[in-house]
This record gives C-alpha cells, sequence and structure tokens, in this order.
C-alpha cells in the first residue's frame, strides 16, 4: 500500500498557541487527502478532505477558521490547529486515496497526537 | 442511532483461538466493507476489504458481508499475540470514495 508519513508524532502545547500538523505522501502524488480525528476509544471523524490547488471542504460541525489546512503540493498537506485548547486534544490522523488502488482505498499516516496543556 | 456499531470490548482470548469480531449498520447504501487493524498510537492498517454481500479469505483473516442482516464479520484463526490490537470495521456507499464511516473499534488482547 501507499507510504504515508505525518509529523510530528506527538506535540504538548500550550492553550493558546497554534500547532502545525505535516502529512506526505512519500510514494505517489495525492491530489486528496483526508484529515481525522480520534479521541480515546472512539472512532475515527473525518474532519475535513483536502484538495490540492484549492480549498479544503470542511464535516459539519468542523470550524474552519480553527483547523486550517492547506494542500499546497501533490505530497504535503498541512492542518494547523489555531488557538489550540485542552479540548482540541486527540489523535490526528490524515490519509491519503490512492488512485492506482482498484477500490480507491485510503492508506493512512501513523497519526499525530496533540496534548493541549 | 449511529450508522455503524461495534462492540468496544475489550475481548481477550488465548493463542490459537478463533476470533470473531463483529459490526452491525443501518444504512442500506454501504457497498464496501473494510476492516483496519490499529495498533495503539499508531494510524490503522487496512486488513481486508469487500465489496457487497460474500465472503474474502487472506491468510488467517476471513471477512463475511450480510448485506440482508446488514452485519459484518472478521475471523481470525490461529491468533496470535501479535494479534492484539484494536479493529476497527469501516463502510462507505458506491459513489461516495471519501466518506468513510468507522466502527469505535474492538481492543483485541491475545493471551499467550
Amino acid at each position: 500500500g501507499a507510504v504515508v508519513s505525518q509529523h510530528p508524532s506527538w506535540v504538548i502545547c500550550k492553550s493558546g498557541t497554534s500547532v502545525k500538523i505535516e502529512c506526505r505522501s512519500l510514494d505517489f502524488q495525492a491530489t486528496t487527502m483526508f484529515w481525522y480525528r480520534q479521541f480515546p476509544k472512539q472512532s475515527l471523524m473525518l474532519m475535513a478532505t483536502s484538495n490540492e490547488g484549492s480549498k479544503a471542504t470542511y464535516e459539519q460541525g468542523v470550524e474552519k477558521d480553527k483547523f486550517l489546512i492547506n494542500h499546497a503540493s501533490l505530497t504535503l498537506s498541512t492542518l494547523t490547529v489555531t488557538s489550540a485548547h485542552p479540548e482540541d486534544s486527540s489523535f490526528y490522523i490524515c490519509s491519503t486515496r490512492s488512485s492506482l488502488s482498484s477500490y480507491n482505498e485510503q492508506f493512512f499516516g501513523p497519526g499525530t497526537r496533540l496534548t493541549v496543556l | 442511532q449511529k450508522e455503524v456499531e461495534q462492540d468496544p470490548g475489550p475481548l481477550s482470548v488465548p493463542e490459537g483461538a478463533i476470533v470473531s469480531l463483529n459490526c452491525t449498520y443501518s444504512n442500506s447504501a454501504f457497498q464496501y466493507f473494510m476492516w483496519y487493524r490499529q495498533y495503539s498510537r499508531k494510524g490503522p492498517e487496512l486488513l481486508m476489504y469487500t465489496y457487497s454481500s460474500g465472503n474474502k479469505e487472506d491468510g488467517r483473516f476471513t471477512a463475511q458481508v450480510d448485506k440482508s442482516s446488514k452485519y459484518i464479520s472478521l475471523f481470525i484463526r490461529d491468533s496470535q499475540p501479535s494479534d492484539s490490537a484494536t479493529y476497527l470495521c469501516a463502510m462507505r456507499t458506491y459513489s461516495s470514495a471519501s466518506k468513510i464511516i468507522f466502527g469505535s473499534g474492538t481492543r483485541l488482547s491475545i493471551r499467550p
């Protein structure tokens, strides 16, 4: 399957600061990447779909001004959590969809654990 | 009611046992069914991918889909301690390649 990396793997920040998370597709060009959030013992929830060269599409209830997504190249999408608060502490996971796959399946990155103090 | 229901467990079985993991769903439009394995503090890894009803086997893993009952299963034969992880079922409709709906995951522990 496709190789997806995320950086950093974990981050601790103070309340009110902003945090940027990078998602890279290492072995193919991804026009579409997805950002998920996973709270402890809960399922993955899609936050937004990131499209290269255009604005991201956000799911209902996700604040686009708080979770800024930039997909400037075919291999990199970034998620910036602005003015983070303790309730934003979660596991953030990105994925890419491979056009090479017959099922258009998604491949997930290793995730970034964000802790806001 | 959630679109996808999955027993969170934890489920603990001895090494070598057959494991059965299940999910139910409510949306009859779901056509693609997936099982992901997620180790602690890692991203999900795709295990099995099934289209519509039927069975699919891959090594020690067998996925079953019963669309009439809106019920899917994952069987693990000859379970190993390395199978200890959280297993997430997931599904999507034919038209929505992007919108995957995940179950909450079942935590599985295989005792040596």
